[in-house]
């Protein structure tokens, strides 16, 4: 079954601005990883924060997390087309498996 | 490029018939997750694999089976293929003391 769930579900951006993602999840968890898909190709790994960090930042990425909310965000700042593809959560909560939301999917106009 | 590869890219099957995917994961990691992903949804777990054993497992039937390797390599075996089965089919290996899973690019399967 599926943990997380993302918010929006589809958005749509012109190239520049920032592009915010959220993600709420069920249980307890160990880590908290974002990914990005591109046409139903593999999934690329973008970020991991563990249960006791807040925020973490990579590059144009920065990610946040609330464990008493259950919640996570992910912004992408000065967004390109390039970026536009689906985003996913997934939570690992040492059950040697990870459970996904069902994404969202960023457009990122030119 | 994250270094894990499937075959085939592609594969039509029919109903009732079996399949195997294969996966080879990224030099060193001895860990190898498999997850189905339907179309517009998020991938799901369906079993994991440690040194050749298998070591958790989602909400799939029996038909679904795997197998890893000394090499680390793995199979995703799925028997009596229904139309639901129809999805992307994705292999992500680990290293040892590592979080991260690193996803292959994944195998279509259309069952008709």
């Amino acid at each position: 079954s599926q943990q997380g769930e993302e918010d929006p579900q589809a958005l749509s951006i012109q190239e520049g601005e920032n592009a915010t993602m959220n993600c709420s999840y069920k249980t307890s968890i160990n880590n908290l990883q974002w990914y990005r898909q591109n046409s139903g190709r593999g999934l690329v790994h973008l970020i991991l924060i563990r249960s006791n960090e807040r925020e973490k930042h990579s590059g144009r990425l920065r990610v946040t997390l609330d464990t008493s909310k259950k919640s996570s965000s992910l912004l992408i700042t000065a967004s390109r087309a390039a970026d536009t593809a689906s985003y996913f959560c997934a939570t690992d909560d040492w059950d040697n498996d990870m459970r996904f939301g069902a994404g969202t999917r960023l457009t990122v106009k030119p | 490029e994250t270094g894990v590869t499937q075959s085939p890219t592609h594969l039509i099957k029919t109903r009732g018939q079996q399949v195997t995917l294969r996966c080879s994961s990224q030099s060193g990691h001895n860990t190898v997750s498999w997850y189905q992903q339907a179309l517009g949804q998020g991938p799901q777990f369906i079993f994991q694999y440690y040194r050749e054993e298998e070591n958790g497992r989602g909400n799939f039937p029996p038909r679904f089976s795997g197998l890893q390797f000394p090499n680390y390599s793995s199979e995703l075996n799925v028997n009596a293929l229904e139309l639901d089965d129809s999805a992307l089919y994705l292999c992500a290996s680990r290293g040892q003391n590592t979080d991260t899973q690193y996803f292959g690019p994944g195998t279509r399967l259309t069952v008709l």
